[in-house]
């Protein structure tokens, strides 16, 4: 069965340069959610879509930005980077909530600031 | 604002040992909750998902139990093999759409 994919699995940046993620949710999902982890903790919500419009915002600072296409495919941006942004980001996609419907998460994108 | 606490943070238990790990929510407005397991440096695979008018889901060795009206739910598993070692973090799913995580149970299972 297919599942989220993401891109790239791990990417090397160096302070004040540019990072685009990629996520592709499974197939039918018309809601995706992005989570930060840093190393140790728990994963932290971003934002997330539902129809490719903005449904939700949590912790995602002024220099991130996101957006869900109309393939469903979203991209997290994150500009003006900084050393605390090294972490794992995850992308995550569901149907809209019911009481059944499973979040499935992708394996990430290993994001390191130099 | 929903809080998740997940406790012990870390448990070390001897192979073959019967072991519980303890989710607790403040909210008990959710469609679910979900428990998942992390590798280090990995994503999170889902294990179970228990639906708010469910009381207990049950997976090969796993059994995922709630109780939304004193917002809690464990996850047991039975005779742990060294395989099982990884983080185990629960989320739950409100009925506002946002999902809430644990801040995870460091599980070790000793050879």
């Amino acid at each position: 069965a297919a599942g989220v994919i993401q891109s790239p699995r791990h990417l090397i940046k160096e302070k004040r340069e540019t990072a685009t993620l990629k996520c592709y949710p499974i197939p039918r999902h018309d809601t995706v959610y992005w989570y930060q982890q840093g190393p140790g903790q728990d994963p932290q919500f971003l934002i997330s879509f539902y129809e490719k419009m903005q449904s939700d915002k949590g912790s995602i600072p002024d220099r991130f930005s996101a957006q869900q296409f109309s393939d469903y495919h979203s991209e997290l941006n994150m500009s003006s980077l900084e050393l605390g942004d090294s972490a794992l980001y995850f992308c995550a996609s569901s149907r809209r909530a019911t009481t059944n419907e499973k979040l499935f998460f992708g394996s990430g994108t290993q994001l390191s600031v130099l | 604002k929903q809080e998740v606490t997940q406790i012990p943070a870390a448990l070390s238990v001897p192979e073959g040992e019967n072991l519980v790990l303890n989710c607790s929510f403040t909210d008990s407005a959710i469609y679910n909750l979900q428990w998942f397991r992390q590798d280090p440096g990995k994503g999170l695979t889902s294990l179970l998902l228990i639906q708010s008018s469910q009381r207990e889901q049950t997976s090969g060795r796993l059994n995922a139990s709630l109780d939304k009206s004193s917002g809690r739910s464990t996850l047991y598993i039975a005779a742990s093999q060294p395989g099982d070692s990884a983080t185990y973090l629960c989320a739950v799913r409100g009925r506002d759409d946002k999902i809430i995580f644990g801040k995870g149970t460091r599980l070790h299972i000793l050879p």
